[in-house]
């Protein structure tokens, strides 16, 4: 069984810049989250995918977009960055969840992403 | 915002000693789960509770719930160096898993 791996490991860009982070969730999940983590802070949920649909956002603007693929793997973009975008982001993978259930995610290592 | 919040902020215990920290939060669940984080890396889940559930136990870890005071307890017994991390609870809220800001353990020799 292949846990959650997140690629880059580390990534510096500069304000304006487009980033793109990928996540290939745990064998069997077909639901990815993504999270962002400032320094000091718990992770804030940006947005989930189910069968390559976005279901459910946090309170994120539209910059920060997503998409899922059929191998339930998962790219976070990220366009016009600011300096506050620096963070850990962390992808997370789990079975489908309904609104009223909830079952344990499996974390990615994260992406450390440094703007300046 | 966040919907839980753990406290202390901070905890320093030797090793042998128990950790307790605590997690409040504000609208009902229907369970609460409990993270670890070692130096800003992933997550690990280490229990879930559900809502008609008052304790849960795995290993050193035992977890209480208290639904009437919207408040949950993570007790780590004979705490090691290993245990050295962040803590975080978690409630699904709007179909958003939402993190307090973590409980951060440092467990000396």
């Amino acid at each position: 069984e292949t846990g959650v791996t997140q690629s880059p490991t580390h990534l510096i860009k500069t304000r304006g810049q487009q980033v793109t982070l990928r996540c290939s969730s745990q064998s069997g999940h077909n639901t990815v989250s993504w999270y962002q983590q400032a320094l000091g802070q718990g992770p804030q949920f940006i947005f989930q995918y189910y069968r390559e649909e976005e279901n459910g956002r946090g309170n994120f603007p539209p910059r920060f977009s997503g998409l899922q693929f059929p191998n339930y793997s998962s790219e976070l973009n990220v366009n016009a960055l600011e300096l506050d975008d620096s963070a850990l982001y962390l992808c997370a993978s789990s079975p489908w969840t309904t609104s009223s259930s909830s079952y344990e995610q499996y974390f990615g290592p994260g992406t450390r992403l440094t703007v300046t | 915002s966040q919907q839980g919040e753990e406290d202390p902020q901070a905890l320093s215990i030797q090793e042998g000693e128990n950790a307790t920290m605590n997690c409040s939060y504000k609208t009902s669940i229907n369970n609460l789960q409990w993270y670890r984080q070692n130096s800003g890396r992933g997550l690990v889940h280490l229990i879930l509770i559900r809502s008609n559930e008052r304790e849960k136990h795995s290993g050193r870890l035992r977890v209480t719930l208290d639904t009437s005071k919207k408040s949950s307890s993570l007790l780590i017994t004979a705490s090691r160096a290993a245990d050295t991390a962040s803590y975080f609870c978690a409630t699904k809220t709007r179909g958003k898993l939402q993190f307090g800001a973590g409980t951060q353990v440092v467990v000396t020799p």
